[in-house]
């Protein structure tokens, strides 16, 4: 079985440019969620979508945001990037996204602002 | 607001020793309670977890003690291994609205010394 698949591996962008990301949960699971990790910071949530609808949304400003396909494929999205945005981005998929279900998390994609 | 605290940035031990990871929260909702080990350039994988039900939870080399009055959790290693090299994250979850919402640590370094 495939596991979570996460595109690009890297990015360079500058700021106040706008990034894609792309996230292939594994088949069948249903529940995506996005985590921002940071030297220092550990993993901060971003935001979690289940059936194409956000469930759960962490503290994290209006220029991020995402959005889940009808195949479970999710996209995350950061407008007007920041150097503070440089970070290994996540995404993790479970089943249900249910209550003590273990998140399977892709490689990442380590986004680098300029 | 750091819901989940590992206080330690790091921690070296000596191959066939034990490792002692710690981790506290703080809020008295969270009910359950993951590890997860991050290699380089590779997504976290899930390790082991316990419910807030129990007090000990064992898998091979791996057990995770919880003591809620002291909403404190470690994961002890024994013996530790040098393939145990990694960066150890404890996470805490709570059901809100029907959806796990999970809080990561700051993450352990751990290094095995030969």
């Amino acid at each position: 079985k495939a596991g979570v698949t996460q595109t690009p591996r890297y990015l360079i962008k500058t700021r106040g440019q706008q990034v894609t990301l792309s996230c292939s949960p594994i088949s069948g699971h249903r529940s995506v969620s996005w985590y921002q990790q940071t030297p220092g910071q550990g993993l901060q949530f971003l935001f979690e979508y289940f059936s194409e609808t956000q469930r759960n949304k962490g503290n994290f400003p209006g220029r991020f945001s995402g959005r889940q396909f009808s195949n479970s494929r999710s996209e995350m999205n950061v407008s007007t990037l920041e150097l503070g945005d440089s970070a290994l981005y996540l995404c993790a998929s479970s089943l249900l996204g249910s209550y003590n279900s273990p998140l399977h998390f892709g490689n990442g994609t380590r986004l680098t602002v300029t | 607001d750091q819901q989940v605290k590992q206080n330690s940035p790091s921690l070296s031990v000596q191959e066939g020793r034990i490792s002692i990871l710690n981790c506290d929260y703080t809020n008295s909702m969270f009910d359950y309670f993951l590890w997860y080990k991050k290699y380089p350039a590779e997504g976290p994988t899930f390790l082991i977890s316990i419910s807030s039900i129990k007090d000990k939870n064992e898998d091979g080399r791996f057990t995770v003690f919880l003591n809620k009055s002291a909403k404190h959790l470690s994961l002890h290693i024994v013996p530790s291994q040098p393939g145990d090299s990694a960066v150890y994250f404890c996470a805490a979850s709570s059901l809100i609205q029907g959806a796990q919402k999970l809080v990561f640590g700051q993450g352990t370094r751990l290094t095995i010394n030969p």
